[in-house]
């Protein structure tokens, strides 16, 4: 499966812990989203990377999350100090840069207790 | 700032029935996708439409792009329950960056 991979796949964790995601893209893809999703809702853009360069982020992102992409291959989003408010769905997804069509993974539940 | 809205947020029909998704935007996209989710899972893309008037067939689901580019349906004929899951439509944006509706949620019961 040459997919778009995260891992790990579900996490728990407690509050005031850190936490690190993975994300393998689509090996000839050269750009990779981070997003945010609750339950019934829309993904949540924090973050893309235009191979190693991170060319945007989202100012609802707190200083709290950072993510690298240090190789422009596989991409790792950290978040400090977790919160309750940062349980939720993190999905990575990854485009070609001449298209708008971006695969996803199939996410990182996260549940901070 | 660019937004786009969907509608219905939720829908709950009947094995059989008919439905609609409408996405709408005041804002011109150059490209607008539609994505189907699972519970526990990532989007998945169905659908990619790039021309004003474009519509496509995937099997009983028909996607059309209006004219002008700001809006979008989503049709699908005869629901079963395999289809039920969110239904998200995405817009490229100035940038490239995609604007996310929040999602239909359908609920096929057989």
């Amino acid at each position: 499966d040459t997919g778009v991979s995260q891992d790990p796949r579900h996490k728990i964790t407690k509050r005031g812990q850190n936490v690190t995601f993975r994300c393998d893209p689509i090996s000839e893809h050269n750009r990779l989203y981070w997003y945010r999703q609750t339950l019934g809702q829309g993904p949540e853009f924090l973050t893309y990377f235009q191979n190693e360069a991170q060319l945007e982020k989202s100012r609802l992102l707190s200083d709290r999350f950072s993510a690298e992409r240090p190789k422009g291959s596989f991409s790792t989003l950290e978040i400090q100090r977790t919160e309750q408010g940062d349980s939720a769905m993190y999905l990575c997804a990854s485009s070609l840069t001449r298209t708008n069509e971006q695969f996803f993974g199939p996410g990182t539940r996260l549940t901070v207790l | 700032t660019q937004l786009l809205e969907q509608s219905p947020q939720f829908l709950s029909i009947q094995e059989g029935e008919n439905l609609t998704v409408y996405c709408n935007s005041s804002s011109v996209f150059s490209s607008l996708q539609w994505y189907r989710q699972e519970p526990g899972e990532g989007p998945v893309l169905l659908v990619t439409v790039v021309t004003g008037g474009e519509v496509k067939k995937l099997k009983r689901l028909t996607f059309q792009f209006g004219d002008a580019r700001k809006d979008s349906s989503l049709h699908i004929t005869a629901a079963q329950p395999g289809d039920t899951g969110l239904y998200l439509c995405a817009g490229a944006g100035n940038n490239r960056k995609l604007i996310w509706g929040l999602g239909t949620s359908l609920a096929v019961n057989p």
